[in-house]
């Protein structure tokens, strides 16, 4: 059963950092590239960052770009999301989720997500 | 940029009717769009890929079709659990991905 884990979430000032883990279970995980994907409260869904499989391919969407930073570990088979200069509007729900391949295409599974909520 | 304009915004509807959803892309895409279903509370659900492809365990009742430009979704017969958002999305050759803004199905 394929599980993917979301923590780090919490409570932060704006300018600040934080830094959101992953941790995926249950398929073979070198083999996907993940993503993140973030919902404001009350609001549709918005792609965040995706990494290919090899960590070649890497996009940013343009509201986080210079600011966020995705990456994963295959050994420890985790993706992390590095968040700096935090603003008010990266309030959201982020969820982790898996690729249908190897490189960006479709989501076919989600965790749970991880809230984050920026205020001073 | 590519830009995905989904309609209606809210679509009421009673069980057994039929849904169409409607995804519009700023430029084409091919067939690279994906449809999801969330429900309150809950993550997203991968429905359709490729335009047309059902995911694993997907009901025959949602097809979709493409591709384009114009890109719907239809809910042949509707079932009390379908009654959720609806966002369509797509990849783009920069390694990133884009979803429209969403079709609330309701019970009318």
């Amino acid at each position: 059963e394929v599980q993917l884990v979301e923590s780090g979430g919490g409570l932060v000032q704006p300018g600040r950092s934080l830094r959101l883990s992953c941790a995926a279970s249950g398929f073979r995980f070198d083999d996907y590239a993940m993503h993140w994907v973030r919902q404001a409260p009350g609001k549709g869904l918005e792609w965040v960052s995706g990494i290919s499989w090899n960590n070649i391919n890497i996009g940013y969407a343009d509201s986080v770009k210079g600011r966020f930073i995705i990456s994963r570990d295959n050994a420890k088979n985790s993706l992390y999301l590095q968040m700096t200069s935090l603003r008010a509007e990266d309030t959201a729900l982020y969820y982790c989720a898996k690729d249908l391949y190897g490189s960006t295409s479709c989501l076919d599974y989600w965790g749970q997500g991880t809230l984050v909520t920026v205020s001073s | 940029e590519i830009v995905l304009t989904q309609s209606p915004a809210t679509l009421s509807l009673s069980p057994g009717e039929r849904a169409t959803l409607s995804c519009r892309a700023s430029q084409g895409v091919s067939s690279y769009i994906a449809w999801y279903q969330q429900k309150p509370g809950q993550a997203p659900r991968l429905l359709m890929y490729d335009a047309s492809n059902r995911a694993t365990g997907i009901p025959a009742r949602f097809s979709g079709s493409g591709p384009g430009t114009d890109f719907t979704l239809t809910i042949s017969s509707l079932e009390p659990e379908d009654f959720a958002v609806y966002y369509c999305q797509e990849r783009s050759s920069r390694h990133t991905l884009t979803f429209g803004g969403g079709t609330k199905v309701e019970i009318k």
